[in-house]
């Protein structure tokens, strides 16, 4: 049972368009979610969370959508950058649950200059 | 030093080998985790220490060994693994920010398994 799921394997985007990439889930005990972004070769890199209290957080070119109705989340890159291009990992995690992450099955962004 | 170091980078190993994996970190993160990633496939968890104890095991084969010698280090002992354990092994450590678990993340051993 995939707690965690992007729908999408991959995403192709014009260089200075949006991204938008897509997570769902199932668990509604989950208050914490998290996007991280993968290069080959290298490890995931934390890019943003957000809590289950609060429906957008903001850094930068990075914003993250939470619709807890929908149990919905999605990450927002603009304007999209060829240096963008990885793979993205939707996350959460539930207190109640020791705060262990529960990954998404990634999705491939390419950003075509 | 925001970084979690692993080594070796890559590994190749018969299967009757008995090799380690080493990772280390100073960030001062008292929580330090073992993944394992297969192609196009997320992360997957095998162990979690916590303050230098083992609390959490995902039900992983007995031929992976962890050990935690103290708060930076952490190894993971290999010993007659199958072809089918081929895969990116990643090292993480982890503290609250803003109350989420953010995982940092080594660069991961590659292991090829003959």
């Amino acid at each position: 049972d995939q707690q965690v799921k992007q729908n999408s394997p991959s995403l192709s985007v014009q260089e200075g368009r949006i991204s938008i990439l897509n997570c769902d889930y199932t668990n509604s005990m989950f208050d914490y979610f998290l996007w991280y972004k993968k290069y080959p070769a290298e490890g995931p890199t934390f890019l943003i969370s957000i809590s289950s209290i609060k429906d957008k957080n903001e850094d930068g070119r990075f914003t993250v959508f939470l619709n807890k109705s929908a149990k919905h989340l999605s990450l927002h890159i603009v304007p999209s950058q060829p240096g963008d291009s990885a793979v993205y990992f939707c996350a959460a995690s539930a207190r109640n649950a020791g705060n262990m992450l529960t990954f998404g099955g990634g999705t491939r962004l390419m950003v075509k200059p | 030093d925001t970084e979690v170091t692993q080594t070796p980078k890559h590994l190749v190993m018969g299967m009757t080998n008995k090799k380690s994996l080493k990772c280390e970190q100073h960030m001062g993160h008292r929580a330090m985790y073992w993944y394992k990633q297969k192609a196009k496939k997320p992360p997957e968890l095998m162990f979690v220490y916590s303050y230098e104890k083992l609390s959490i095991n995902e039900s992983v084969p007995s031929r992976f060994s962890p050990e935690c010698p103290n708060s930076s280090l952490l190894n993971l002992h290999l010993h007659a693994l199958q072809p089918e354990d081929s895969a990116l092994y990643l090292c993480a450590s982890s503290q609250l920010v803003a109350g989420a678990n953010v995982l940092t993340f080594g660069a991961g051993s590659r292991l090829t398994v003959l």
